[in-house]
């Protein structure tokens, strides 16, 4: 039983499209994540979400919108997709919630290609 | 400057070789530090988790801090073509987010 599940896991789609990408966890955190990895494998945080309030949100173009239904999931939808935006997109959740992230638990990741 | 800096690689190296995965981070006030294991295709896990400075040991793996000099270190002894992956160190920023280092690609030969 998978703990952090993400789908797509593969995308392949035109510059100026729509998509979007949903996470669920299973495993009762609190805290849930957005991480972009690029070619280079560089792991940067896009955002949090704490009990589906956003907490962090790293200046990320606006293009990019997270929503949280409830704490068991987040998705991310992207809009007017770029080139730049190709990228593995990692889901992740946390047990902690405060100021100390804690031990992070990742998704496989939906790896996006835009063309 | 990056927070966390990490060489990327690749390093190769032959089965039962003792392996030296290094990062170095500029903020002195971090102090929760992490090393996470990425196979191909796959998110990372994490490998190791240490506070402050000091040695912590799981079977053979060794991760070490040396606040001093902002230096991380993750040591593997008799490494295992399992072993082969992608290492990413991570230290906490204790305002909610972990800043993870480039990566290092390493590959065991057997």
């Amino acid at each position: 039983d998978t703990a952090v599940s993400q789908t797509p896991k593969y995308l392949v789609t035109q510059m100026g499209n729509d998509k979007s990408i949903k996470c669920e966890q299973n495993l009762g955190h609190d805290t849930m994540y957005w991480y972009k990895q690029d070619s280079k494998k560089f792991l940067k945080i896009m955002f949090s979400y704490n009990n589906k309030e956003l907490i962090i949100n790293e200046t990320v173009p606006n293009r990019f919108s997270p929503k949280s239904p409830d704490k068991a999931h987040l998705n991310l939808h992207i809009n007017s997709l770029e080139l730049g935006d190709s990228a593995v997109y990692f889901c992740a959740s946390s047990q902690l919630s405060g100021v100390v992230a804690g031990e992070l638990f990742f998704g496989e990741g939906s790896r996006l290609t835009v063309l | 400057q990056k927070e966390v800096e990490q060489d990327p690689g690749p390093l190769s190296v032959p089965e039962g070789a003792i392996v030296s995965l290094n990062c170095t981070y500029s903020n002195s006030a971090f102090q929760y530090f992490m090393w996470y294991r990425q196979y191909s295709r796959k998110g990372p896990e994490l490998l190791m988790y240490t506070y402050s400075s000091g040695n912590k040991e799981d079977g053979r793996f060794t991760a070490q801090v040396d606040k001093s000099s902002k230096y991380i270190s993750l040591f593997i002894r008799d490494s295992q073509p399992s072993d082969s992956a992608t290492y990413l160190c991570a230290t906490d920023n204790q305002g909610g987010k972990l800043i993870f280092g480039q990566g290092t690609e390493l590959s065991v030969k057997p």
